[in-house]
């Protein structure tokens, strides 16, 4: 079975700070995808950064990277200084297998960046 | 380059109606999938479409189904509606039958009372 698990219900930051997102998951294929996206009020998803499960370099995507560990079966989300905007819900995602595009979701993490 | 679409935004029905939701993709994708959120679930698959046919399902009931059109656009409908059916429906869509990401729209919030 898959499996997404997001263990921070809320976050806060300090404005510029950085601060780092949990994600852990399980499945027992070897190819597979991890996401991250953000969901701010209004409702839409964002896409943040990518990380295949064959990918030997962490993601990076500008504030964003992607802290793999394999072995743990980790994603975690860093964004670096922080900003107001940043405050929303954040997701983390897996794709699993040639299936297709069925993505499997975590519970999510609510950031709240502080001024 | 236009985003994903989802009409309409807000609706509200009542209990025992059925209701039609509809997703235009990003233009050249092909695969669509259809994923409801709420806040005891969180954000679960319903199912995909890739070229007009139905490619990955995920558990929810018979009342839940959807079809593709030949440009892509899907339609979604929920006969016999509960009020545990109340939830943001999200659309997204890929660009080919393996794309590393999925680009969502801004759903249709549904109530049912």
């Amino acid at each position: 079975a898959q499996k997404i698990t997001q263990t921070q219900p809320g976050m806060f930051v300090q404005e510029k700070e950085a601060v780092t997102l949990d994600c852990t998951y399980d499945t027992s294929d070897q190819s597979y995808g991890l996401f991250w996206y953000k969901q701010p009020s209004s409702g839409e998803m964002i896409f943040l950064i990518y990380q295949g499960s064959y990918d030997e370099q962490n993601a990076t995507e500008g504030r964003y990277s992607l802290n793999f560990q394999k072995a743990r079966k980790s994603a975690n989300l860093v964004i670096s200084a922080s900003q107001l905007g940043d405050s929303a819900m954040y997701f983390c995602a897996m794709r699993v297998g040639d299936t297709g595009n069925q993505f499997y979701f975590g519970t999510g993490t609510s950031l709240t960046v502080i001024p | 380059k236009a985003g994903v679409t989802q009409t309409p935004r807000y609706l509200i029905k009542t209990r025992g109606q059925q209701v039609t939701l509809s997703c235009s993709p990003i233009s050249g994708h092909r695969s669509v999938s259809w994923y409801q959120q709420t806040p005891g679930q969180g954000l679960q698959f319903l199912f995909e479409y890739f070229s007009e046919t139905q490619r990955n399902k995920g558990n929810f009931p018979g009342r839940f189904s959807g079809r593709q059109f030949s440009n892509s656009r899907s339609e979604m409908n929920v006969s016999t509606l509960e009020l545990g059916d109340s939830a943001l429906y999200l659309c997204a869509s890929s660009g080919g039958s393996y794309s590393y990401e999925q680009y969502f729209g801004p759903g249709t919030r549904l109530t049912v009372t």
